[in-house]
């Protein structure tokens, strides 16, 4: 059973940049969460994508955004970063739909730096 | 508005003995809480879960209590061993919708040789 990658591993941006976040879910898992990691803090809910569709969003700006592709990998993009947006990104897959499991298992993350 | 709150930020434990870590949550729709351990450049890894509808639930070394009524759970991990050593997040999850999970700030756990 394969677990959850995600790429890159560490990634500097300029503030204004635009970047993208890749992950891939644990086999035979059709849900992907993102999560937010500021240091020190707890992951904060950016949005989570089923079957392709958004299927719930935190308290995150519309520069960011997601998709979920055929095969339940996902991508996470952030627009005209800024400084705040330093952090660890988390995806997260779990079972949705009617076999639904409340359980998420996390990758390492990709840590951003914004400057 | 931080819905799970974890109020130790730390925690030193010797090794042999009971390590507990405790979590309160304010909203009364959640019905599934979790914790999650993490080590340094890794992501959280699940450990053990309980419904709104057990009080006890067990794996191991690792029990997870339920008050519901007091709106608080704890995590006691017996006997704590050198490998525990780790952050440990307490994380909440409400029946519908996302299931988006609400997590506490952390508890950084020690253990002592």
């Amino acid at each position: 059973e394969t677990g959850v990658t995600q790429s890159p591993t560490h990634l500097i941006k300029t503030r204004g940049q635009q970047v993208t976040l890749r992950c891939s879910s644990q086999s035979g898992h059709n849900t992907v969460s993102w999560y937010q990691q500021a240091l020190g803090q707890g992951p904060q809910f950016i949005f989570q994508y089923y079957r392709e569709e958004e299927n719930g969003r935190g308290n995150f700006p519309p520069r960011f955004s997601g998709l979920q592709f055929p095969n339940y990998s996902s991508e996470l993009n952030v627009n005209a970063l800024e400084l705040d947006d330093s952090a660890l990104y988390l995806c997260a897959s779990s079972l949705g739909g009617v076999l639904s499991s409340y359980e998420q298992y996390f990758g390492p993350g990709t840590r951003l730096t914004v400057t | 508005d931080q819905q799970v709150k974890q109020n130790s930020p730390s925690l030193s434990v010797q090794e042999g003995r009971i390590s507990i870590l405790n979590c309160d949550y304010t909203n009364s729709m959640f019905d599934y809480f979790l914790w999650y351990k993490k080590y340094p450049a890794e992501g959280p890894t699940f450990l053990i879960s309980i419904s709104s509808i057990k009080d006890k639930n067990e794996d191991g070394r690792f029990t997870v209590f339920l008050n519901k009524s007091a709106k608080h759970l704890s995590l006691h991990i017996v006997p704590s061993q050198p490998g525990d050593s780790a952050v440990y997040f307490c994380a909440a999850s409400a029946r519908g919708g996302a299931q988006k999970l609400v997590f506490g700030q952390g508890t950084r756990l020690t253990i002592n040789p």
